[in-house]
């Protein structure tokens, strides 16, 4: 059984360019989260979708970010214009409420984004 | 509105010494708690999650935690450190409903020294 699979692992974007980052969640898993992690800090929240629909967007900056998760194809993270500060390890996790009590999340090993 | 408090951002221990990660939540419903374990450059894989079955929860590695509901928290703890277990721990609480995000604290790194 495969995992949460997330590419590219490392990607490397000059500032003003787009980031596209994909999560494939573990399979028959029908919800995907998006985490953002600073150096040397914790995981923020950012999106916690459905298939095609948006349940959270609560952590997601007004601006450059969008999030999607299609009915067919992997969740994609989406940053417009990345800027220095976009630079941070991006986590997906994917869950199946009610397959496994607790609304356990699993992760992928997470892309890291660096903008130059 | 749920949140979670790990105190000490950094704990050190001695190989074979009690390990205790402190980790207090908020929450206005029952909570599902969780404690994941982050290595160097990896995801987080799950070490242990509380959802109401039984308050003393038994996880990988070793570890274990307790949730006290009359103190709020969900301490993690190892009777016998490891170099192994170096690595950074996070608390995590969510709901019971499917809509409710996991919301994790701002990590624990743990330093086993020989």
């Amino acid at each position: 059984n495969a995992g949460v699979m997330q590419n590219p692992r490392h990607l490397v974007r000059r500032r003003g360019q787009e980031a596209r980052l994909r999560c494939s969640p573990v399979k028959g898993h029908s919800h995907v989260y998006w985490y953002r992690q600073l150096p040397e800090e914790g995981l923020k929240f950012m999106v916690y979708l459905q298939k095609e629909n948006i349940i959270d967007e609560s952590g997601m900056p007004k601006e450059r970010f969008s999030a999607e998760f299609p009915k067919e194809g992997p969740s994609i993270l989406r940053i417009q214009q990345v800027v220095r500060g976009d630079s941070a390890a991006y986590f997906c996790a994917s869950s199946h409420p009610g397959q496994d009590s607790g609304n356990t999340i699993y992760f992928g090993e997470g892309s890291w984004l660096t903008v130059v | 509105a749920q949140s979670v408090t790990q105190l000490g951002s950094h704990v050190s221990v001695s190989e074979g010494a009690l390990v205790l990660l402190r980790c207090n939540y908020s929450s206005s419903v029952p909570p599902y708690l969780f404690w994941y374990v982050q290595y160097p450059n990896q995801g987080l894989q799950l070490l242990l999650k509380y959802t109401s079955a039984a308050t003393l929860v038994k996880g990988i590695n070793g570890f274990e935690a307790e949730f006290k509901k009359s103190e709020t928290s969900f301490h993690l703890t190892k009777p016998s450190a490891h170099m192994s277990d170096a690595a950074e721990y996070f608390c995590a609480v969510t709901g019971y409903s499917s809509a409710s995000k996991i919301i994790f604290g701002s990590g624990t790194r743990l330093s086993i020294r020989p």
